[in-house]
């Protein structure tokens, strides 16, 4: 079945550094590729997402492009801050099914 | 942006007994979704739902475990009997579409049973 994976399970980092959190995806066709951002005690948010070849998604200086040719979907952002700490889960909205399927996470630590 | 709404924002219940947990999603989404999330672990999709009817539904939805949105009010999951291994929280979701759109979420209902 579709899946997404995560490689990252924690990730800690510096203000101002460079991020990177990979997601790579399984499925057929071409599924919708969605980043979200889960704070503490708090429902997961929409960050962003992307419907084809090449699209890149952005928002709140996150970005990541749609990469069919290594089933990627890559989280990235030039310079973080202490406020981007937070659960960043990558989904796949499959087009054969109706569900939408969660990565395991990857929790981001960033230390001022 | 838009708002789902979970009541109750957590309950404490005795195992065998009954629970709902209800969703009040974005007025003109049609799909509805229920996901189930134990203390730090990840997202697990449970069900989703579209006019008047289950379109999928994974292992974790046992038998015991039931949806339904009976007039466009709430969309609720009803567990009964619950188990031990029910104590999680659960996400409600709605889209406008199928799962080619955005999901918005709500702040889950925490559900221990004791």
């Amino acid at each position: 079945g579709d899946s997404v994976t995560q490689t990252e399970g924690q990730v800690a980092l510096s203000e101002e550094d460079f991020l990177t959190i990979h997601c790579n995806y399984s499925a057929s066709g071409y599924p919708a590729l969605f980043w979200y951002v889960q704070y503490p005690g708090e429902g997961p948010q929409f960050l962003f997402r992307a419907s084809r070849d090449k699209e890149k998604g952005s928002s709140r200086g996150f970005e990541a492009t749609y990469d069919k040719g290594t089933t990627s979907f890559h989280l990235r952002k030039a310079s973080v801050q202490e406020s981007d700490s937070a659960v960043y889960y990558c989904a796949l909205g499959s087009s054969n099914t109706n569900k939408v399927v969660f990565g395991t996470g990857t929790r981001l630590q960033v230390l001022p | 942006g838009p708002k789902v709404l979970q009541i109750p924002s957590h309950q404490i219940i005795d195992m065998g007994q009954m629970v709902t947990l209800n969703c009040d999603p974005v007025s003109n989404h049609l799909y509805f979704y229920w996901y189930k999330q134990i203390l730090g672990q990840q997202m697990e999709f449970l069900v989703n739902f579209y006019n008047g009817k289950v379109m999928e539904k994974s292992k974790l939805f046992k038998d015991q475990f039931s949806v339904e949105r009976p007039d466009g009010s709430y969309f609720t999951l009803k567990i009964q009997p619950t188990a031990l291994e029910d104590s999680a929280v659960y996400f409600c979701a709605s889209s406008s579409d199928s799962s080619g759109n955005t999901l918005y979420f709500g702040e889950g209902s925490r559900l221990i049973v004791v």
